[in-house]
């Protein structure tokens, strides 16, 4: 079965610096994986997906991620970071041989003005 | 409608009773998926419907949950005899078709007593 792993509870970053949320998953096969936010008091908007293609996934708010294979991680990056990105991040992975999609345990970044 | 709606937004109930979720997915949507969320964690895979049929129910805890779909549009996840530690948020998601981006619900805060 699939599975998904975010190491860091907690990322913390200055507005305008870059930032890095870290995921690694685990799968049987070539792997689907998404990225979603989740605001305060709000439900889980999607992000971005990798599904085949190019690497490097570009999606909402200028956020992008970039797969690698061998290192079996998907993380997801934005270049210069805003106060407004303040939001719990989750990572999910599924394995297009079943449709169940797994979530890591969230990621909850702080950017600080 | 524009999005997944799901109601109640909150739900107090005592121990030993039902409850009856509802979602609405996005209108023309095949798939539509349940997820519990529990405090400070990922979202965790129920079920989901392909139309009216019921594809994936491996992630229903035990059989006082129950999901069904019976006209391929709106759904209803129900929990018979509710107990303490059925208490999370429940969410919604819904997509286009099998494997394709799912879209989530703002979720039922169940609170059982």
């Amino acid at each position: 079965a699939q599975s998904v792993a975010q190491p860091e509870d907690q990322v913390n970053v200055a507005e305008g610096n870059p930032l890095t949320v870290k995921c690694t998953y685990s799968v049987s096969g070539n792997p689907y994986l998404f990225w979603y936010v989740q605001y305060p008091n709000r439900g889980l908007q999607f992000l971005l997906k990798y599904i085949t293609g190019d690497n490097l996934v570009k999606g909402s708010y200028g956020f992008e991620a970039e797969f690698n294979k061998s290192q079996t991680s998907f993380h997801l990056k934005k270049p210069s970071a805003l106060v407004s990105d303040s939001a719990l991040y989750f990572c999910a992975v599924r394995d297009p041989l079943d449709n169940d999609m797994r979530f890591g345990a969230g990621t909850r970044l702080t950017v600080k003005p | 409608g524009a999005g997944v709606s799901q109601s109640p937004r909150y739900k107090v109930t005592k121990r030993g009773q039902d409850v009856a979720l509802r979602c609405d997915p996005i209108s023309g949507h095949v798939s539509l998926y349940w997820y519990r969320q529990a405090l400070g964690q990922g979202p965790e895979f129920l079920t989901y419907f392909n139309y009216e049929a019921q594809q994936d129910k491996s992630g229903l805890p035990n059989d006082r949950f129950s999901a069904e779909r019976p006209e391929g549009s709106i759904s209803t996840l129900t929990i018979q005899r509710t107990e303490q530690r059925d208490s999370a948020m429940y969410r919604c998601a819904s997509s286009p078709s099998v494997g394709e981006t799912q879209y989530f619900g703002p979720g039922t805060r169940l609170l059982v007593l």
